[in-house]
């Protein structure tokens, strides 16, 4: 299994750009979320996704918007970058069931850089 | 806003030692967790301890929890270089349940 794959990995954009930051879990998982990493912020989070078909914001869902695709897939969208969004982006997944139903599986990050 | 917030922010100690960072939160939780991030990469679930626990043990990891000071240890002992990086405590609130996580502790472990 690869868990969870982010694409891509690292991503420059100018500002009033848009790009669509991709997700994927293999490990059945029905909840998804997007989080973004600031310096001194910890994790905070964008959007989520409960269960396939739906989807609702986070802490901070200001300037992006969020596909389920499938039950695999959950995708970022930022559609005109703006500077403060510059930051590294995870993906997580949460097991639907069991002894550590609350614990999630995150990404290997994208970091994105808006000038 | 931070449910948890860790302290130190940031601690440097001996290959050896043993290091203990502190997690405050503020509202009533079901279980607390602690994640590990090393540098450049994602988090990884370290161990996760239920409102009835009061201890946990994970191999070299001890987490405790007292909630009716809201607030939760982790001790790594015996710490080695490869425990260097950035720890987080988090709780999971409401649907889905969304994980809040603290700013974090950055651990050095040097030789």
């Amino acid at each position: 299994n690869a868990g969870v794959t982010q694409t891509p990995k690292f991503q420059v954009l100018k500002t009033g750009q848009s790009m669509t930051l991709q997700c994927a879990q293999d490990m059945n998982h029905n909840s998804m979320y997007w989080y973004r990493q600031d310096p001194g912020m910890g994790l905070r989070l964008i959007y989520y996704s409960a269960s396939e078909g739906t989807t609702d914001k986070g802490e901070v869902p200001n300037g992006y918007n969020v596909s389920r695709l499938n039950k695999r897939e959950f995708s970022l969208r930022l559609e005109s970058a703006a500077p403060s969004q510059t930051s590294v982006y995870f993906c997580a997944s949460r097991q639907p069931s069991g002894r550590f139903t609350d614990t999630q599986y995150f990404g290997p990050g994208t970091r994105l850089t808006v000038l | 806003s931070q449910q948890g917030e860790e302290d130190p922010q940031a601690l440097s100690i001996q290959e050896g030692e043993n290091a203990t960072m502190n997690c405050s939160y503020k509202t009533s939780i079901n279980n607390l967790q602690w994640y590990r991030q090393n540098s450049g990469r994602g988090l990884v679930h370290l161990i996760l301890i239920r409102s009835n626990e009061r201890e946990k043990h994970s191999g070299r990891l001890r987490v405790t929890l007292d909630t009716s000071k809201k607030s939760s240890s982790l001790l790594i002992t015996a710490s080695r270089a490869a425990d260097t990086a950035s720890y987080f405590c988090a709780t999971p609130t409401g649907t889905a349940s969304k994980l809040t996580f603290g700013t974090g502790t950055r651990l050095q472990v040097t030789l």
